[in-house]
């Protein structure tokens, strides 16, 4: 089966950075895609690594090694609508589901 | 419609009952999929739909669960003699094709409820 391991929870100030770890050992690799899921809503996408090094989209970047099955999904300019959960989910070689993470959930406070 | 469309939102029903659950996915995406998400876990893979191709069952957790879709639009997914562990909710993807980039984009899901 796959593993895939990130924090259950992390709480941050608003205006600060937090850095939200996942950790992956799966059969293979294919992609890595972070997901945000506000409570009772659809999850949407955030980003997508495949090779390894830092994507930098706004606020939001995220980063993959791909040698030590690892990423983070990194938040700037913490703002309360980005209190929310974040997925790890990574495709596997020939394969086109994911397979998510539990899900990181992230508290913003004033 | 713009994103990928679920309904009933919320179902609450006896056990033993039998239930149906629909997605209508983003116009022009082949690839399709269902997944379920109990509280506090990840997204558990379902089944997978791509064109008219066989579609991948192998998340089904038993023979109480089917699928079916037809062309490239409306999927519907069905449990059988519901039981209180398929509490959760059910979420269903599309996306542009497989073994790509291309995200999948889920629907708001369906929360069902076995009493």
């Amino acid at each position: 089966g796959q593993n895939i391991d990130q924090p259950t929870e992390m709480t941050a100030t608003e205006g600060a950075i937090v850095q939200i770890n996942c950790t992956y050992q799966t059969s293979g690799f294919n992609g890595l895609f972070w997901y945000q899921q506000h409570a009772g809503e659809a999850p949407t996408f955030l980003s997508y690594n495949v090779l390894d090094g830092l994507e930098e989209k706004g606020r939001f970047s995220s980063f993959l090694s791909r040698s030590k099955g690892y990423s983070y999904l990194l938040l700037k300019e913490l703002q309360m609508k980005d209190s929310a959960s974040y997925l790890c989910a990574v495709r596997t070689s020939n394969d086109y589901k994911l397979s998510f993470g539990a899900g990181t959930t992230v508290t913003v406070r004033a | 419609g713009a994103g990928v469309s679920q309904s009933p939102s919320n179902k609450v029903t006896e056990k033993g009952k039998d239930v149906e659950l629909r997605c209508d996915p983003i116009s022009g995406h082949t690839a399709l999929y269902w997944y379920r998400q109990r509280l506090g876990q990840g997204l558990e893979f379902l089944i997978y739909f791509q064109g008219n191709s066989a579609p991948d069952k192998s998340g089904l957790p038993s023979d109480r669960f089917s699928a079916e879709r037809t062309g490239e639009s409306v999927s519907t997914l069905t449990i059988q003699r519901t039981q209180q562990e398929d509490s959760a909710v059910y979420l269903c993807a599309s996306s542009q094709r497989q073994n790509s980039n291309q995200p999948q984009h889920f629907g708001d899901g369906t929360r069902l409820s076995i009493l």
